[in-house]
């Protein structure tokens, strides 16, 4: 089984501030990590994600992530944010290979509120 | 890039009522198509499965004959809400996906039973 903990709900930030939101994971096996951004009444959209090769993964709109494997931590960052970032975020981890994306696991979500 | 598109974005509907709600992949044949529920503040329940041509595979505690889910070919798959009840009232998503590659999500339906 695995697990998504994202231990801030909401992370209020400046504009043009640095900003990471947290992601840890667990599971047994190895796994693939995602960030999708969800506005609001709107779908989830692929920010970026680590199957593997680099631990640094860069994504759209300026975000990255780290994966760090002996913290079983998937970062998200990005050093510079806009009031159009303000969404909400889900960390996703998904089953082993050959598996792949199939069986997404879904964090419950980090509120990002960018203000001027 | 692919596109999912999911219909309604949004429905009312009086209790006992049923509801249907569509999601297409316009631009890729998807051989798999999911199934999520959002709750307020929370995140993304996986509710079902489905592949085009068979049984779609439900998650525990998801009640197929409340929630029918067809796919019927690879470009469409439907959920029926079944005499909707106001504790049905969620945002509902879908996703698809063409064999092993990423999921791309549609932008969901918002339900409001009365």
């Amino acid at each position: 089984a695995q697990s998504v903990t994202q231990l801030d709900s909401q992370v209020p930030v400046f504009e043009e501030a640095p900003v990471e939101l947290r992601c840890n994971y667990s599971s047994s096996v190895s796994v693939y990590l995602f960030w999708y951004v969800q506005y609001p009444n709107q779908g989830l959209q692929l920010l970026l994600k680590y199957l593997s090769g680099s631990t640094l993964v860069k994504g759209i709109n300026g975000f990255e992530a780290e994966f760090n494997k002996s913290q079983t931590s998937f970062h998200l960052r990005k050093p510079s944010v806009h009031i159009s970032d303000t969404a909400e975020y889900f960390c996703a981890v998904s089953g082993p290979a050959p598996e792949g994306y199939s069986t997404l696991t879904f964090g419950k979500g980090t509120m990002l509120l960018v203000s001027p | 890039g692919a596109v999912v598109s999911q219909h309604p974005s949004r429905v009312i509907c009086k209790s006992g009522t049923s509801v249907k709600i569509e999601c297409r992949s316009l631009d890729f044949q998807a051989t798999t198509m999911f199934w999520y529920r959002q709750f307020p503040k929370q995140s993304l329940m996986l509710m079902a499965t489905s592949n085009e041509g068979s049984k779609a595979t439900y998650e525990q505690g998801v009640e197929k004959d409340k929630f029918l889910i067809n796919h019927a070919s690879l470009t469409l798959s439907t959920l029926t809400v079944t005499s909707a009840h106001p504790e049905d009232s969620s945002f509902y998503i879908c996703s698809a996906q063409k064999g092993n590659s990423p999921l791309h999500f549609g932008n969901g339906t918002r339900l409001t039973v009365t």
